[in-house]
C-alpha cells in the first residue's frame, strides 16, 4: 500500500539553527499539506500546497518557515531559526483531489 | 475559521462495547476526515466522509451535512482500538483538527 515517508523520525537541534523536514508523499497526489502538534495540544495546520505553490497557511506559518518540492517527489518544510517552541511533532500529508488525506508518522522536532 | 469540537474528550470502554465519538463543526466543509492516532504519534486516515454513510470493519462513520455533525461507531471494541480518534474538516483547503478523543478499551 502507497504510504507518506517522513525523515528523520527525530531531530534534536539548537535553537537558532536551521532544520529541514523531509517528506516523501503518495506519487499520484497532488496536494500536499503541513501539520504541527505540540505535545499534548491537538494537530494545527500550517500550510497546503497545490501546483509548486502555497495555496494556504496559517499564522503559525511566519517568515521563518518556508516549503518547497525541490525535486517533484520530496517535500521539505525548514524552519529557518529554529525557537524552543518550535518543538512539536511535524507531520506531512498528501492527497488526490477527491480522496482521503494519508499521513506520514511526523518528525519529532526537540529544540534545545 | 472552522471550530470542530469533540466529545467526549476522553472514553473507558469494557472490552465488547459499542462505541460512539461525535464531531460537530461550525462552517461548511469539502470532507471531514477520522484519523487515528496511536501513543507512538502516527497518524492514521479511517475515514474521508462528505456525505452519508461509511463502514470498514469494526468501524462506522456517519456525517449529517446539515446539522454539521459526524460520529464515529466502533463495534465490539478491542483493547487494540486504544488510541485517540481525531476529526478534522477540510475546508478552503484547510484542515481544522479537534482535540481528539482518548479512548482506552479494558481487556
Amino acid at each position: 500500500e502507497p504510504e507518506v515517508t517522513q525523515t528523520p523520525s527525530h531531530q534534536v537541534t539548537q535553537m537558532g539553527q536551521e532544520v529541514i523536514l523531509r517528506c516523501v508523499p503518495i506519487s499520484n497526489h497532488l496536494y500536499f499539506y503541513w501539520y504541527r502538534q505540540i505535545l499534548g495540544q491537538k494537530v494545527e495546520f500550517l500550510v497546503s500546497f497545490y501546483n509548486n505553490e502555497i495555496s494556504e497557511k496559517s499564522e503559525i506559518f511566519d517568515d521563518q518557515f518556508s516549503v518547497e518540492r525541490p525535486d517533484g517527489s520530496n517535500f521539505t518544510l525548514k524552519i529557518r531559526s529554529t525557537k524552543l517552541e518550535d518543538s512539536a511533532m511535524y507531520f506531512c500529508a498528501s492527497r488526490r483531489s477527491f480522496t482521503e488525506a494519508f499521513f506520514g508518522q511526523g518528525t519529532r522536532l526537540t529544540v534545545v | 475559521k472552522n471550530e470542530v469540537e469533540q466529545s467526549p474528550q476522553n472514553l473507558t470502554a469494557q472490552e465488547g462495547e459499542f462505541i460512539t465519538i461525535n464531531c460537530s463543526y461550525s462552517v461548511g466543509i469539502s470532507a471531514l476526515h477520522w484519523l487515528q492516532q496511536h501513543p507512538g504519534g502516527g497518524i492514521v486516515s479511517l475515514f474521508m466522509l462528505s456525505s452519508g454513510k461509511k463502514k470498514h470493519g469494526r468501524l462506522i462513520a456517519t456525517i449529517n451535512i446539515q446539522e454539521k455533525h459526524s460520529s464515529l461507531h466502533i463495534t465490539a471494541s478491542h483493547p487494540r482500538d486504544s488510541a485517540v480518534y481525531i476529526c478534522a474538516v477540510r475546508a478552503d483547503n484547510q484542515f481544522y483538527f479537534g482535540t481528539g478523543t482518548s479512548l482506552t478499551v479494558i481487556p
